[in-house]
């Protein structure tokens, strides 16, 4: 596609079940990221994908946050055991390759109950 | 401690009025800057960028931005607002040999009226 795509556009989850977030970034780029976007807040950083290699994770809240590039394309983010803290837009963004501007998806809202 | 600030949680303005929108920045060297806008439900779109070069760096949509390391500032100007630029607006900034991930502002909401 043009842009980058991410699906779910909204998830709503109960406290304590597992969600699966997907991106897919523009065709050919190089580098992957995560984003968390609380209400009112900016995006923070969550973790970074070179291809398939995860060079940067030191966002990641916890140990329930896992994400995964497997072929250095589509990327998943899981969320494991979801807490009510978890609720936020997770924004997924891709450049040609590390130092360029990188074009965000629209985010995925996830809601936890 | 290193930070991106955005000193307006709101702003209004007329359409047809200019437009000044602050951030400031502490970082030990001067990092890569960025401005982007963020509609409601949408991610965000990348306004103007700073690497190097020439301070005053134009953009998309008729905005511009001026760097200024003496003032560790990277503000947005727009010369005639309209109505379709209500939006929130992020200067964000990677920081040089640090990785690229974007460390971000809270955001300037920015209202426009008749």
């Amino acid at each position: 596609g043009a842009g980058v795509s991410q699906s779910p556009r909204y998830k709503v989850a109960k406290r304590g079940q597992d969600v699966a977030l997907r991106c897919d970034p523009i065709s050919g780029h190089v580098s992957l990221f995560w984003y968390q976007q609380a209400l009112g807040q900016g995006p923070e950083f969550l973790t970074y994908f070179q291809n398939e290699a995860q060079l940067d994770k030191s966002g990641l809240p916890s140990d329930r946050f896992f994400a995964e590039r497997p072929e250095g394309s589509v990327s998943t983010l899981k969320i494991q055991r979801t807490q009510q803290e978890d609720s936020a837009v997770y924004l997924c963004a891709s450049s040609p390759r590390g130092e360029q501007p990188q074009h965000f998806g629209d985010g995925t809202r996830l809601s936890i109950l | 401690a290193q930070s991106v600030t955005q000193p307006d949680i709101h702003i209004t303005v007329s359409e047809g009025a200019s437009l000044e929108l602050r951030c400031n920045y502490s970082y030990g060297a001067t990092p890569y800057l960025f401005w982007y806008v963020q509609s409601p439900g949408q991610g965000l779109q990348l306004l103007l960028k700073y690497f190097s070069g020439d301070t005053l760096v134009q953009g998309i949509k008729g905005f511009e931005a001026e760097f200024k390391r003496s003032q560790s500032s990277f503000n947005l100007r727009k010369p005639s607002v309209h109505w379709s630029d209500a939006a929130e607006y992020f200067c964000a900034v990677v920081v040089r040999g640090s990785g690229y991930a974007l460390n971000f502002g809270k955001g300037t909401s920015l209202l426009v009226t008749p």
